[in-house]
């Protein structure tokens, strides 16, 4: 079936300093790609859409010069947290539309 | 987009008693999900139904999807304390046959104990 590679699945960095998470489609190829994120305790909250080629489409609310998504190739997304805050510390999941495969997520902590 | 609500929030219960799990949607759907995870951790997908299905078995669990109410319901039978993690339902409201950007439930943490 579709695989959906993410990592790292945890980081801890320091604040102000940004953070790169991959999503790789590994059998398949992705247009598209969906960026959730995960507050402790809360529920999964979409924050953008990639789209390979083009611009991605932010959720309302989702700062988009702090959360940078790129598409680079139909099996590679990235999501990058800029001058990162402990307020952004939470669990970050990608996934497919193919069958909605989900990555394994990234636990994202900011000290 | 708005969340569906889930209840309970939190249940607990003893090994080998049923689980029940509502939720509730707020648009029309395509189909309806339920996922588990456990602490934190990645989702475990376990079953899909249809808009145009009422209700669906996997194993020990048994769902079911009432459209006109814009709720569903999951039921794990015979509890098992492996199957202590949080449940979430999560709805796609795309294009039929087009998997889209899903909106989950709020989630329902359960708690088998021995």
């Amino acid at each position: 079936g579709a695989v959906v590679s993410q990592h790292p699945s945890w980081v801890i960095c320091k604040s102000g300093t940004s953070v790169k998470i991959e999503c790789r489609s590994l059998d398949f190829q992705a247009t598209t790609m969906f960026w959730y994120r995960q507050f402790p305790k809360q529920s999964l909250m979409l924050m953008a859409t990639s789209n390979e080629g083009s611009k991605a489409t932010y959720e309302q609310g989702v700062e988009k010069d702090k959360f940078l998504i790129n598409h680079a190739s139909l099996t590679l997304s990235t999501l990058t947290v800029t001058s990162a805050h402990p307020e952004d510390s939470s669990f970050y999941i990608c996934s497919a539309p193919r069958g909605y495969t989900f990555g394994s997520g990234t636990r994202l902590t900011v000290v | 987009s708005q969340q569906g609500e889930e209840d309970p929030q939190a249940l607990s219960i003893q090994e080998g008693e049923n689980a029940t799990m509502n939720c509730s949607y707020k648009t029309s759907i395509n189909n309806l999900q339920w996922y588990r995870q456990n602490s934190g951790r990645g989702l475990v997908h376990l079953i899909l139904i249809r808009s145009n299905e009422r209700e669906k078995h996997s194993g020990r669990l048994r769902v079911t999807l009432d459209t006109s109410k814009k709720s569903s319901s999951l039921l794990i039978t015979a509890s098992r304390a492996a199957d202590t993690a949080s449940y979430f339902c999560a709805t796609d409201a795309g294009l039929t046959g087009t998997a889209s950007k899903l909106t989950f439930g709020t989630g329902t943490r359960l708690q088998v104990t021995l």
